[in-house]
């Protein structure tokens, strides 16, 4: 069964704070994984998007990485801000279907000044 | 980035009650799906919109519950049927450019609230 497993549940850091958010999955065959941000009350928005030759991307101060043969990810972000506060989520796609997405629970991050 | 717009963006509603979703894309969006999200919870598919022709529902999920239609390539919508309180969620419209590369957009969702 496709699973994809995220830590910490949520994790509450002070401004200005790197922290480090993970991602382990068992979906296969694997085709690309996306992190998102989801701010409360809003859709969520995507952060990087990688595929099984990618093992970091940059967007600004998020940074992910990926490991395919450990199958795990990570989210960094740096010099945290008041914004960032919001819920991560990782999802993973098996090869040649976008729709049929596993979708991590989130990591909710809370920045406090 | 493609662009999804959802209305309403959120409703309050009585049981038994239903209640339909729009959702417009732009002309990049080749797939549209529809997600539900419960509160604290990740997201689940409800189901892939075709064009054109009957959704295809996930497990747990069925057309008399959830009709949805998409007349056209950048537009469909959910109707949520006979509504109850466990029906109280967050509904996000989703569309992908191209099948294989897995991005999805998402619209900005329409919480609904069923008293």
């Amino acid at each position: 069964k496709n699973q994809v497993e995220q830590s910490p549940q949520s994790l509450i850091i002070l401004e200005g704070k790197n922290c480090t958010l993970q991602c382990n999955y068992t979906v296969s065959p694997f085709s690309n994984l996306r992190w998102y941000k989801q701010d409360t009350g809003r859709g969520p928005v995507s952060l990087t998007i990688m595929t099984f030759s990618e093992n970091t991307k940059s967007n600004g101060r998020y940074t992910a990485t990926l490991d395919a043969d450990t199958k795990q990810s990570s989210l960094h972000i740096t010099a945290s801000q008041l914004s960032d506060s919001a819920s991560y989520i990782c999802v993973v796609s098996a090869l040649a279907n976008a729709g049929k997405s596993t979708f991590g629970d989130g990591t909710t991050l809370t920045v406090k000044p | 980035s493609a662009v999804i717009s959802q209305k309403p963006s959120r409703d309050i509603c009585q049981r038994g009650t239903s209640l339909t979703i729009q959702c417009q894309v732009d002309s990049q969006v080749t797939m549209m799906f529809w997600y539900r999200q419960q509160p604290g919870q990740s997201l689940t598919l409800i189901a892939t919109a075709n064009q054109g022709s009957e959704a295809t529902y996930e497990s747990g999920f069925v057309i008399d519950k959830f009709p949805i239609s998409r007349p056209n390539l950048t537009f469909s919508t959910l109707t949520v049927s006979n509504m109850s309180p466990e029906d109280s969620s967050i509904y996000l419209c989703s569309g992908a450019v191209t099948a294989n590369t897995g991005e999805l957009f998402f619209g900005e969702g329409s919480r609904l609230t069923v008293l």
